[in-house]
């Protein structure tokens, strides 16, 4: 079975540039989250997506992130224009069962590592 | 709210050596605690997890964790460390009440380090 995939791997820009990330879950998966990891702290919560619905952004940057799961599926995290604390691993999980009934297994992808300068 | 302390963010241990890697949560509902591992430039791997059935749960590679209602604590043990242990540890939260959102909090983090 494939996993979460996430390109780019790595990607180096200015501050005020943008950037946008790609993340195609596992499929089959109604959920799908993305994560910021900032060096030395634990993955926060971005954005949550149950199917093409949000279920939470609360903690989204929304004056300069927006995320969106066209058709349910794959998704983009973008950053326009991005600052210097932006730096950071942007993570993409997925998981099966759905809203309300999440045991809470995610399956992550690799990451996307931003480095904003 | 929910939140997950990880006490240390360092742990050394000698190959061979318990390891005890520490998780305290605090949660106003009955929670959903997970043990995810993440090796250098890989996303997060689950562990093992909690979710109110046996209080002590086994995971992969030798890993398991207690919950302990009491104590606030689901602390994540391994009788014998090896050194493909070496890795990055996080404790996490969940709470699902009714049809709430369900994303997992994470703690910090604890590096564990594995000594020849």
């Amino acid at each position: 079975e494939a996993g979460v995939a996430q390109s780019p791997r790595y990607k180096i820009i200015e501050k005020r540039q943008s950037v946008a990330f790609w993340c195609n879950p596992i499929s089959g998966h109604a959920t799908l989250y993305w994560y910021q990891q900032i060096l030395g702290q634990g993955p926060k919560l971005l954005i949550q997506f149950q199917n093409n619905g949000v279920v939470d952004d609360s903690q989204l940057p929304k004056d300069r992130f927006s995320a969106e799961r066209l058709k349910g599926v794959d998704s983009t995290l973008k950053i326009q224009p991005a600052k210097l604390e932006d730096s950071a691993v942007y993570l993409c999980a997925s998981s099966l069962l759905g809203w309300g009934i999440n045991t809470g297994e995610l399956f992550f992808g690799e990451g996307s590592r931003l480095t904003v300068l | 709210a929910q939140s997950v302390t990880q006490l240390g963010s360092h742990v050394s241990v000698s190959e061979g050596a318990l390891v005890l890697l520490r998780c305290n949560y605090s949660s106003s509902v009955p929670p959903y605690l997970f043990w995810y591992v993440q090796y250098p430039n890989q996303g997060l791997q689950l562990l093992l997890k909690y979710t109110s059935a046996a209080t002590l749960v086994k995971g992969i590679n030798g890993f398991e964790a207690e919950f302990k209602k009491s104590e606030t604590s689901f602390h994540l043990t391994k009788p014998s460390a090896h050194m493909s242990d070496a890795a990055e540890y996080f404790c996490a939260v969940s709470e699902v009440i009714g049809g709430g959102a369900d994303g997992l909090t994470f703690g910090k983090g604890t590096h564990l380090i594995i000594q020849p």
